[in-house]
């Protein structure tokens, strides 16, 4: 069965470098996320992509964060100047979708995640 | 904004146990919920999809139901055993994203 891929899968930085996170979707899905997972909280929303551009980000996904197709098949996550408090688990996600909408009776499919971890 | 909680928070049962696992959402205004399996260090893994069309959605031991209008789901397991032991998630989708609650952590012992 076709999954999603996320490497690496555990990534440490030092304060103030910048990290890429990987993801590789579902080859014939539409619509990308990313989503992180802070050790102990909730699964949280922070940006998705369609059609080439971000459709939605939420107030976590500041101008430290940006996201890339920048092939036919690779998602990419970057953190500018990582902070302490990114340290999280960064999932991947992808559904298919047609007419600007996620196919909406399509589950959304993870990744394993990016543990990232910041000194 | 949505807000998604799960109850219980825990729980710890013999291996052969029937479950249910609560769900409840703030806004009723969603297309589908999904609810997710999450082990240890690891990604999550889609259970089951119910769409906002829907009362019921059954996948062999697991049936999850939605009533949409009172913002909430349940999921049952059946004869549970071990292997069901993780964390299971609950995600309604409205507003071009799922909205994910804490979680009920899932201990079945053998």
């Amino acid at each position: 069965e076709p999954e999603v891929t996320q490497t690496p899968s555990h990534q440490v930085t030092q304060m103030g470098q910048e990290v890429i996170l990987r993801c590789v979707p579902i080859s014939n899905h539409l619509y990308f996320y990313w989503y992180r997972q802070i050790l102990g909280q909730k699964v949280e929303f922070l940006v998705s992509f369609y059609n080439n551009e971000i459709s939605e980000k939420s107030e976590i996904f500041d101008d430290q964060f940006s996201v890339e197709r920048p092939d036919g098949s690779n998602f990419t996550l970057k953190i500018r100047s990582t902070k302490l408090e990114d340290s999280a688990m960064y999932f991947c996600a992808s559904s298919p979708g047609t007419g600007g909408l996620p196919r909406l009776n399509s589950p959304l499919h993870f990744g394993n995640g990016t543990r990232l971890t910041v000194t | 904004k949505q807000e998604v909680t799960q109850i219980p928070a825990a729980l710890s049962v013999p291996e052969g146990e029937n479950l249910v696992l609560n769900c409840s959402f703030t806004d009723s205004a969603i297309y589908n919920l999904q609810w997710f399996r999450q082990d240890p260090g690891k990604g999550l893994t889609s259970l089951l999809l119910i769409q906002s069309s829907q009362r019921e959605q059954t996948s062999g031991r697991l049936n999850a139901s939605l009533d949409k209008s009172s913002g909430r789901s349940t999921l049952y397991i059946a004869a549970s055993q071990p292997g069901d032991s993780a964390t299971y998630l609950c995600a309604p989708y409205n507003f071009n994203k799922f909205y994910f609650g804490s979680g009920t952590k899932l201990n079945v012992k053998p």
